[in-house]
């Protein structure tokens, strides 16, 4: 059984540009949240996905948004990049709501 | 709202010491509990957690207890190996209140040395 998947694994962008970043749940689970770790932090909340729709959204601007398809899967999409919102991007997967687990991340290098 | 504060790091022990790294939390309602470990360049793994006051979440040979009246959550291993050197963060979530948002701590980089 495949744990959670996350791609790219590592990506370079330029500041003003957009990304997207996707992220496979687990099997049979059904609802994805979407966190960002800066370095040396601890990773924080940026938004989670349910039933296809936003369900929870933590204290992040209008730049990130996201998307959840019919098959669980998930995108994070980051508009207008700044040298800030370089960090490992975290996806975590669910089924029940009371026990997440997490891909490997996306590590997002903004210059 | 909710928090969680966990003691800093770098921990620094050698092969076959004690570890035990300090976490307490604030919340709102009942909170679940976590552990999770981050090796170095990788994600996070679910550790351990409890769901309840005075559950005991074990694995790997670590283990926490979830004091309610302490508001504590700390993490113990009787022996740690070189191999458990990575970056701890303790977590709550409130399933009721916020659908299972996780509220991490700062982190704690425990080094094991030979």
């Amino acid at each position: 059984d495949a744990g959670v998947t996350q791609s790219p694994t590592h990506l370079i962008k330029t500041r003003g540009q957009q990304v997207t970043l996707r992220c496979s749940p687990k099997s049979g689970h059904d609802t994805v949240s979407w966190y960002q770790q800066a370095l040396g932090q601890g990773p924080q909340f940026i938004f989670q996905y349910y039933e296809e729709e936003e369900r929870q959204r933590g204290n992040f601007p209008d730049r990130f948004s996201g998307h959840q398809f019919p098959n669980y899967s998930s995108e994070l999409n980051v508009n207008a990049l700044l040298l800030g919102d370089s960090a490992l991007y975290l996806c975590a997967s669910s089924s029940e709501g009371v026990v997440f687990y997490f891909g490997p991340g996306t590590r997002l290098t903004v210059t | 709202g909710n928090s969680v504060t966990q003691m800093e790091g770098p921990v620094t022990l050698s092969e076959e010491a004690f570890l035990t790294i300090n976490c307490t939390y604030t919340a709102t309602g009942y909170p679940s509990l976590f552990w999770y470990v981050q090796y170095p360049g990788e994600g996070l793994q679910l550790l351990l957690k409890a769901t309840k006051a005075d559950d005991k979440g074990s694995n790997k040979g670590f283990e926490a207890t979830y004091r309610k009246e302490t508001t504590s959550f700390h993490l113990e291993k009787g022996s740690v190996q070189v191999s458990d050197s990575a970056v701890y963060f303790c977590a709550l979530s409130v399933p009721t209140d916020s659908w299972g948002k996780l509220q991490f701590g700062a982190g704690t980089q425990v080094v094991v040395t030979p």
